[in-house]
């Protein structure tokens, strides 16, 4: 069956860290770029970040970015999102996609994980 | 590039007609998309290239557009149709990726 499922979500306090995974099965992960876009409590999609199939290309929103680290391992067909200094403005829920073509990185998306949430709080 | 949708929330009928607009800050290319996201559920695409349907999505569902103004238009409004639309902006290097603040549609 193809589909992403995202693991890791949970309840952390401010400045903590959290580590999100999205794992790939039924398709070639490798030949994906991945993203990760989050959706805040009754808020609309707010994308996150992207790698590219091969790593190459690594981008991040501005809001996430110097505290967020995305990175793969395809021998894993996971993807990872490291997330640092966490804030009560990322508690959300956190979905990984796939683009519709493979080895493009900016493209639409035809495939999401069911997601994971993040609840930031002391 | 920002996307503005409206109206960011329309209360219709089953059997009614609805749009809902997203409007671009410049002019962007054809890399535009809809997605339909119902209450506990990942987004599901819709429409890419701005008028293509993806596969499974009923006829009912159509976009169109050009430059800065774009339209999803569903016609003949079906319970499972309420729901809330988001449009996406792609392949923007260097910002990949933008959507749309959402648009609610429920049930009049």
């Amino acid at each position: 069956q193809v589909q992403l499922v995202e693991s890791g979500g949970g309840v952390v306090q401010p400045g903590r860290s959290l580590r999100l995974s999205c794992a790939a099965s039924g398709f070639t992960l490798s030949n994906y770029a991945v993203h990760w876009v989050r959706q805040a409590p009754g808020k609309g999609l707010e994308w996150v970040a992207v790698i590219s199939y091969d790593s190459v290309n690594i981008y991040y929103a501005d809001s996430v970015k110097g505290r967020f680290t995305i990175s793969r391992d395809n021998s894993e067909n996971t993807v990872y999102l490291q997330m640092d200094s966490l804030r009560a403005e990322d508690m959300a829920i956190y979905y990984c996609a796939r683009p519709a073509d493979e080895f493009v990185f900016d493209w639409y998306f035809d495939l999401w994980g069911r997601g994971t949430m993040v609840t930031v709080s002391s | 590039i920002q996307l503005t949708q409206s109206p960011s929330s329309l209360s219709a009928s089953v059997g009614d007609t609805v749009t809902i607009s997203c409007r671009a800050s410049q002019g962007i290319s054809s890399a535009l998309a809809w997605y339909q996201q119902k209450p506990g559920k990942a987004p599901k695409l819709l429409i890419y290239d701005v008028s293509t349907l993806a596969s499974g999505v009923p006829l009912r569902f159509s976009g169109s557009g050009y430059g800065t103004d774009f339209t999803l238009t569903i016609i003949s409004l079906q319970p499972e149709d309420f729901a809330s639309y988001y449009c996406q902006l792609f392949n923007n290097y260097p910002t990949p990726n933008t959507f749309g603040q959402g648009t609610k549609l429920e049930i009049k």
